[in-house]
């Protein structure tokens, strides 16, 4: 079955630093890979997705590449700012007919965003 | 706003216990998962189900069941708690995932912290 590798564990950066959380997957039919969003108290909660024939994706702050030849995605943060703060998830998903749209999760990073 | 709850946010209960815990969502979703979470280890997926009275294991099935009976609701029940199950447990729901046309976002609920003594 699929195995998701997500680095760093913990990463602490000052505000309007850049993050990076880099994730490696195993399957290489892979097509969706999304990043979730874990704040205190809260479910995660989808932030960005790629899928496997876009290589770059972009939404303000936030941006996810995908590497398919390497098999890996990383998640970009820019001008972070405390609000950030919070545990990332990396996902990967093969489709096929009976994949009912299950996800493999890495095993997260705690960004901590310092004022 | 799709909603997903889960029935307790805390629950301790006792080794030797059976435990239901519980997840509704609003969204009419057809697929419904049961994750837990520990640090280290990420969200590893329980069981799901792609529809009423249908399931399917996940990575880590033993010592869990579940059961669904109406599309809306979709619990968890651990029929003998042990304190290795002690973990936050999350309840997650997606549209049916339909062909080529890609996978739906999954929407989670907020966990239920589950404490076994």
């Amino acid at each position: 079955g699929e195995n998701v590798e997500q680095h760093p564990s913990t990463l602490s950066v000052q505000e309007g630093d850049s993050a990076v959380i880099k994730c490696t997957y195993s399957d290489s039919a892979s097509n969706y890979f999304p990043w979730y969003k874990q704040e205190l108290g809260k479910g995660p909660q989808l932030i960005i997705d790629i899928r496997s024939n876009v290589g770059e994706k972009k939404d303000q702050r936030i941006a996810v590449t995908l590497n398919k030849t390497a098999k890996h995605f990383s998640l970009h943060i820019t001008e972070t700012q405390p609000e950030d703060s919070a545990v990332y998830f990396c996902a990967a998903h093969r489709m096929s007919g009976t994949s009912y749209g299950k996800l493999t999760f890495g095993q997260g990073t705690i960004l901590t965003v310092h004022p | 706003d799709v909603k997903v709850t889960q029935s307790s946010r805390y629950l301790v209960k006792r080794t030797g216990e059976k435990v239901f815990l519980e997840c509704v969502q609003d969204m009419d979703h057809e697929n419904m998962f049961w994750y837990r979470q520990d640090p280290g280890l990420g969200l590893r997926l329980i069981y799901f189900s792609y529809d009423v009275k249908m399931k399917e294991k996940g990575d880590i099935p033993e010592g869990y069941s579940v059961s669904r009976e109406k599309k809306e609701r979709f619990s968890l029940i651990l029929e003998s708690a042990s304190t290795n199950q002690t973990s936050m447990y999350l309840c997650a729901s997606s549209l049916e995932n339909i062909g080529t046309a890609g996978v739906d976002e999954q929407y989670f609920g907020p966990g239920t912290r589950l404490t076994v003594t």
